[in-house]
């Protein structure tokens, strides 16, 4: 079974300073997805990791995906305020048609 | 346009009680899928339609019951709700094929009183 572990569970930052979020998963997938979640809210679509190497970038958030680490990291480059959220990764996995399993969130906070 | 939306929003009712959640997605996807989430936000998938075919079910207990009239539409019905019930209900779509990403809802918080 595809289990998607996130690392850390809860970050606090200082706005201004950078740092990574980790997502490791147990099995071969060739892609990997992020999500963002603000509170009482849905889940939004930050980006899709669709091959090996693949790297992505919006705004102060960067993506990448190492497959044959099982390994995707969210990057925040000079965190603001307004990153604060919840973020989640996804793999697809399993002999399910269109299952995708999510880590536990990483709830982040930036303080002034 | 809203994309992917649900009714109620809010749904407050006792233990014991039937209610139905609405899934419209007008996105033109093949595949809706209904995810929980829990009061820790551990989310996790329920079910999942292509093309109105039950394709995903996981463990879920059978008083929960998916309905999809057409391709637009994949509405959840549960039967004599429980405490453990009470989460945050999501729907979400995509296109076919897994590798497209899933669209959410904005999602009904269902408490069970």
């Amino acid at each position: 079974e595809l289990k998607v572990e996130q690392n850390p569970l809860f970050l606090s930052m200082q706005e201004g300073k950078n740092y990574t979020i980790y997502c490791n998963y147990s099995t071969t997938s060739d892609r990997l997805y992020w999500y963002r979640q603000d509170p009482g809210k849905s889940l939004e679509s930050l980006f899709v990791l669709l091959s090996n190497g693949a790297v992505k970038q919006e705004g102060r958030l960067m993506a990448s995906l190492d497959t044959k680490a099982r390994l995707s990291t969210l990057h925040i480059t000079a965190a603001v305020h307004d990153l604060s959220a919840t973020y989640f990764c996804a793999a697809p996995g399993g002999t399910s048609y269109g299952k995708l399993t999510f880590g536990q969130g990483t709830i982040l906070t930036v303080h002034p | 346009d809203t994309a992917v939306s649900q009714t109620p929003k809010y749904l407050v009712t006792q233990m014991g009680n039937d209610k139905s959640i609405k899934c419209e997605q007008n996105l033109g996807h093949d595949t809706m899928y209904w995810y929980k989430q829990d009061s820790k936000k551990f989310l996790k998938i329920m079910f999942s339609y292509n093309n109105k075919e039950l394709i995903i079910n996981e463990t879920v207990p059978n008083r929960f019951s998916p309905k999809s009239p057409d391709k637009a539409h994949l509405n959840l019905h549960i039967n004599s709700l429980e405490l453990g019930d009470s989460a945050v209900y999501f729907c979400a779509s995509s296109q076919e094929g897994f590798s497209y990403e899933q669209y959410f809802g904005p999602g009904t918080r269902l408490t069970v009183t």
